[in-house]
């Protein structure tokens, strides 16, 4: 069973609008989330995250939003640019020593000029 | 800045061969995953090593996997024999400390194994 889910396979916005990518999660005992962000051929690369104690993160045009009782947490992208396409995937660890992450299965952002 | 190095970028073998993929972690960084992503689900842990020693193994889909680190700037995971459905995106991934959220991983850019 899935503890991480991303429910949008994909997202199309336009350039200059917000890009709201949405994430819900099962496990209570997460304590952080993360955001990363994939091209391509690439690797996932690290975006942003947000510890389960705050509501919100910002980073430039990069902001998280987390509701802990609705189990969901959101990322912002504003303004969207088309460097922006790829596919991001939304991350949770729980709190024991050395636990690695668990990964939603992504959506692609598409962002067109 | 070298980042995680993954070697071969793509591997092209036949069933029942054994496949090797080798990581390179970021210097000083001391714990090292081993992620399989496929289409039906997605990124999924197979292991972990902390300071090169395996902590978590639970990911393994079967004895056919295995993964060593004889130190701490090399790590192999070895399929043996292989199967068509092993055919996927191998990631490795490593990070200072012991792997939490407030540590975010860095990957390499992948192995792209196919298995005929």
């Amino acid at each position: 069973d899935q503890q991480v889910k991303q429910n949008s396979p994909s997202l199309s916005v336009q350039e200059g609008r917000i890009s709201i990518l949405n994430c819900d999660y099962t496990n209570s005992m997460f304590d952080y989330f993360l955001w990363y962000k994939k091209y391509p051929a690439e690797g996932p690369t690290f975006l942003i995250s947000i510890s389960s104690i705050k509501d919100k993160n910002e980073d430039g045009r990069f902001t998280v939003f987390l509701n802990k009782s609705a189990k969901h947490l959101s990322l912002h992208i504003v303004p969207s640019q088309p460097g922006d396409s790829a596919v991001y995937f939304c991350a949770a660890s729980a709190p024991q020593a050395g636990t690695a992450l668990i990964f939603g299965k992504g959506t692609t952002l598409s962002v067109s000029s | 800045d070298a980042g995680v190095i993954q070697s071969p970028r793509h591997e092209v073998t036949e069933m029942g061969q054994e496949v090797t993929l080798r990581c390179k972690p970021i210097s000083g960084h001391n714990s090292l995953f081993w992620y399989r992503q496929t289409m039906m689900r997605g990124l999924e842990l197979l292991i972990y090593f902390n300071n090169n020693v395996p902590i978590d193994d639970s990911g393994m889909p079967e004895d056919r996997f295995s993964a060593k680190m004889p130190n701490a700037s090399f790590s192999t995971l070895k399929i043996q024999p292989s199967e068509p459905r092993d055919s996927a995106v191998y990631f490795c991934a490593s990070t200072a400390g012991t792997g939490g959220g407030n540590q975010p991983q860095h990957f390499g850019d992948g192995t792209r194994l196919s298995i005929l």
